[in-house]
């Protein structure tokens, strides 16, 4: 399997424009998770689906950030209009609903910078 | 509510010497526990993971975890780490039956010739 697959690995944008991360989680995997990653907050959990419905958003940080997953294969995280604080490393991860639940399947990660 | 307190944020080390990375949760029920390690500009990977049963728990890379409920720990250890093993570990917990990992911050072990 090629993992989870994330888009664009690097991202450098300006103040104001809208950015959107992708990702294609591992086939067959029912839940999709999207974390954000700062030397300052380390690791934070964003938002999760299962079965493509959000489940859980209250990392959100706020309304500038939305999250879409349209489908089992696919799902987007979109800031408008990005700040230079939103400059991060964004992952997405997914995971079984048994079996191995709980392993969690990391992307390599999305690095943004927002000037 | 759940939470991870890694209690070293950096860890330096010989080659070939002992580590331990140490480990606190706090949980109102009961937990599974997992340490994840990221290599330098990758995702996280996991080294090994706590469900039930025995209480030592064997990982990738010749990494151990012991959980320790009335200590309420789950430390990390190699008995001879490599140079390949300077990385990023994070623990994390999760509430039975339900998927949301909370993650420690972080501990960098930097291996040292």
């Amino acid at each position: 399997d090629a993992g989870v697959i994330q888009s664009p690995r690097h991202e450098v944008t300006e103040m104001g424009q809208e950015v959107t991360l992708r990702c294609k989680p591992i086939s067959g995997h029912d839940y999709l998770f999207w974390y954000r990653q700062t030397m300052m907050r380390g690791l934070e959990l964003l938002i999760y689906f299962n079965n493509n419905v959000p489940i859980d958003d209250s990392g959100m940080p706020e309304d500038r950030f939305s999250a879409k997953m349209p489908n089992a294969s696919f799902s987007t995280l979109k800031i408008q209009p990005s700040e230079p604080r939103d400059s991060a490393v964004y992952f997405c991860a997914s995971t079984p609903s048994s079996g191995r639940a709980y392993e969690q399947y990391f992307g390599p990660g999305t690095r943004l910078t927002v000037t | 509510a759940q939470s991870v307190t890694q209690l070293d944020s950096q860890v330096p080390v010989f080659e070939e010497a002992p580590v331990e990375l140490r480990c606190n949760y706090s949980s109102s029920v009961s937990v599974y526990l997992f340490w994840y390690v990221q290599y330098p500009n990758q995702g996280l990977q996991l080294l090994l993971k706590y469900l039930s049963g025995s209480t030592l728990v064997k990982g990738i890379n010749g990494f151990e975890a012991e959980f320790n409920k009335s200590q309420t720990s789950f430390h990390l250890r190699k008995p001879s780490v490599h140079i390949s093993d300077t990385a990023e570990y994070f623990c994390a917990v999760s509430s039975g039956g339900y998927n949301k990992l909370i993650f420690g911050a972080g501990t960098r072990l930097a291996v040292h010739p």
